[in-house]
């Protein structure tokens, strides 16, 4: 059971939007920041968005990050086949004094 | 842009040490500013952090894998690694290594992220 709530998939078509919810609480979403990472199939992690709403370099804008009290929000518009891919939040953990992932959730594009 | 790698033995026997290097280029870990660190993925599963170290050779681990957990730094040949003792079929996983940014002022507002990631390695132990 990871620490912080993802759901397990989700799906869209091409061209649309989707939206991929992080739930956490206090100890984690609440106070402290969150990134996102997409994992392609067969391949490692990549960092999507860290600080919240943060994109590094190279990352299009398509995709964006924001934060509510608990919960933290990946948001991708203009979806593409390329997008496929497994997406995991993560957060620092205050109480646990650790780094800790969402179960990571796996984004159809129909 | 730093590139990371991962290199140790792909077989590790029940009871003995798991040892994994991961070699930076691109980037040097003496530099300061980021700390290195550990995650792994169980077949199928999510990811898991394992802990970080500075270039000054300070670590942070995660509670549950302190015990059996040591990392290191060697500014000298821009490696760290992984030493994850007494290793179980339940330690069988996709090791990755990773940079990661960490910074605390005070109780809230911690920040940390973790990127660029290796390519990752999988470590079997057998049951």
């Amino acid at each position: 059971q990871s620490v912080l709530t993802q759901p397990p998939s989700v799906s869209a078509a091409p061209g649309q939007k989707v939206t991929i919810s992080c739930s956490g609480g206090t100890s984690n979403i609440v106070h402290n920041f969150v990134s996102w990472y997409q994992q392609l199939p067969g391949t490692a992690p990549r960092l999507l968005i860290y600080d919240n709403d943060k994109r590094p370099s190279g990352i299009p804008d398509r995709f964006s990050g924001s934060k509510s009290g608990a919960s933290a929000t990946l948001a991708i518009t203009g979806l593409q086949t390329g997008d496929e891919a497994d997406y995991y939040c993560g957060a620092w953990d205050s109480s646990l004094s650790a780094g800790v992932f969402g179960g990571g959730t796996k984004l159809t594009v129909l | 842009q730093a590139l990371l790698q991962e290199s140790g033995p792909g077989l590790v026997k029940p009871s003995e040490t798991l040892s994994l290097t991961c070699t930076v280029s691109g980037a040097f870990i003496r530099s300061g500013g980021f700390y290195w660190g550990w995650i792994r993925q169980h077949p199928g599963k999510g990811l898991e952090w394992i802990g970080y170290v500075y270039y000054t050779g300070s670590t942070e681990y995660n509670p549950s894998l302190k015990s059996r957990t040591t990392i290191s730094v060697d500014t000298s040949k821009n490696q760290f690694s992984l030493s994850l003792r007494s290793a179980t079929a339940a330690d069988t996983a996709v090791y990755y290594c990773a940079r990661v940014f960490y910074q605390s002022s005070g109780s809230y507002f911690k920040r940390i992220w973790f990127g660029p990631w290796g390519q990752g390695t999988l470590v079997t132990v057998p049951s």
